[in-house]
């Protein structure tokens, strides 16, 4: 089955530095994702893209956030300025469609640590 | 007001019971409705969707839907140690490429 790829698995950062994390959705997806997760908290949203441009994104997607897909295959997420508050797991997910049963594929993800 | 609202549990059930996880939503337009399992450490993956009124089984897992209550929730039937996951209750909206929203999910212990 095509999976949703995410690299690295782990990233360690220290403060203040520019971290980019990337994903790889499944090859014939148009909706892509990105989700956080802090330890022992809940899956959170943070930026839908659709037809090279965001669609929608949380109050949590602030300016020092950005996505990109540079190129066919890559979909990036840049977080400009790492605060020790940005230490979660982050998923990508991609999904094929928009209809009502369309369902999210999650890559396993990438875990950051900020220092 | 939390859009979507679970208890958290632990909920703890004997192996070959029925586990019952329910969850609510805030939002009245949300149009699809997701069970997710999530294991320690690992990405969520998809149980169950539903987004007509009622009952929709597949194996030993069921998914109630009560829009007019705004309620989901989800019947696992012959629980075995190995559903013992955090479950997500999830929700879409009723626009194209509408966000999925999570719930902060229900921890369920299947003892043997």
């Amino acid at each position: 089955e095509p999976e949703v790829t995410q690299t690295p698995s782990h990233q360690v950062t220290q403060m203040g530095q520019e971290v980019i994390l990337r994903c790889v959705p499944i090859s014939n997806h148009l909706y892509f994702y990105w989700y956080r997760q802090i330890l022992g908290q809940k899956v959170e949203f943070l930026v839908s893209f659709y037809n090279n441009e965001i669609s929608e994104k949380s109050e949590i997607f602030d300016d020092q956030f950005s996505v990109e897909r540079p190129d066919g295959s890559n979909f990036t997420l840049k977080i400009r300025s790492t605060k020790l508050e940005d230490s979660a797991m982050y998923f990508c997910a991609s999904s094929p469609g928009d209809r009502l049963d369309e369902k999210l594929f999650f890559g396993s993800g990438t875990q950051l640590s900020v220092l | 007001q939390k859009e979507v609202e679970q208890n958290s549990g632990p909920l703890s059930v004997p192996e070959g019971a029925i586990a019952s996880l329910n969850c609510t939503y805030s939002d009245r337009g949300s149009q699809s409705f997701f069970w997710y399992r999530q294991y320690s450490g690992k990405s969520p993956e998809l149980i169950m969707f539903i987004y007509s009124n009622g009952d929709k089984e597949d194996g030993r897992f069921t998914a109630q839907l009560n829009k007019a209550s705004q309620y989901v929730s989800l019947l696992i039937r012959d629980s075995q140690p190995s559903d013992s996951a955090t479950y997500l209750c999830a929700v879409k909206g009723y626009s194209s490429a509408s966000k999925i929203i999570f719930g902060s999910g229900t921890r369920l212990s299947i003892r043997p």
